[in-house]
């Protein structure tokens, strides 16, 4: 059963320009979360979906970040007009949902905005 | 967004000591997790807590639910090179369904021979 597969692992991107972040979720998960990790710092809680649904987005800033998880497909993190504070690791992680049930996460994505 | 305390934010022990590290909060949660993070990697789950006063064993490592639901302490002992990493603590308030994990700030552990 294979893990959680986030791609690409790294992404170089110009400011100004859009990032696509890809998450696979573990087989049976249908919960996904994205996190944002800074530099010596923990994990900040950016978005929650369930297949087709975005059921929490208060840590997702209200401009140029959006995410989907489509009925077939990996779910997407995507940032628009990408400025050097985008840099970061974003993680996502994925449950198969319920009431004490854990979540697993990819080995992230890290973005650098040059 | 709200973050825990953890604390020690860093230490240096040699190789088997036991180790302490514990996780605060000003509010109560219903979980809670403890991971491991490897550099350049994602977090790896090692304990999971559900009832407060709760106390579990994954080999040398033991964790703590607190009773107040406001903190969680993590034990490792004997302590070995591959212990190295930095450990987080995250609290999950669920409301029916699975919810997103609150996280500490994490403690750097180190290992000296």
């Amino acid at each position: 059963n294979a893990g959680v597969m986030q791609n690409p692992r790294h992404l170089v991107r110009r400011r100004g320009q859009e990032a696509r972040l890809r998450c696979s979720p573990m087989k049976g998960h249908s919960h996904v979360y994205w996190y944002r990790q800074l530099p010596e710092e923990g994990l900040k809680f950016m978005v929650y979906l369930q297949k087709e649904n975005i059921i929490d987005e208060s840590g997702m800033p209200k401009e140029r970040f959006s995410a989907e998880f489509p009925k077939e497909g990996p779910s997407i993190l995507r940032i628009q007009q990408v400025v050097r504070g985008d840099s970061a690791a974003y993680f996502c992680a994925s449950s198969p949902g319920g009431r004490g049930t854990e979540a697993f996460f990819g080995q992230g994505t890290r973005l650098t905005v040059v | 967004g709200q973050q825990l305390n953890q604390s020690p934010q860093s230490m240096f022990i040699q190789e088997g000591e036991d180790v302490s590290m514990n996780c605060t909060s000003s509010s109560i949660f219903n979980t809670w997790l403890w991971y491991k993070q490897d550099p350049g990697e994602g977090p790896v789950l090692l304990i999971a807590l559900y009832k407060a006063g709760e106390l579990t064993s994954n080999g040398r490592l033991t964790a703590q639910f607190g009773i107040t639901r406001k903190d969680s302490f993590l034990n490792i002992s004997a302590s070995i090179p591959s212990d190295v990493g930095i450990y987080f603590c995250a609290g999950q308030r669920p409301t029916g369904t699975a919810s997103k994990l609150t996280f500490g700030t994490g403690t750097r552990l180190q290992v000296t021979l």
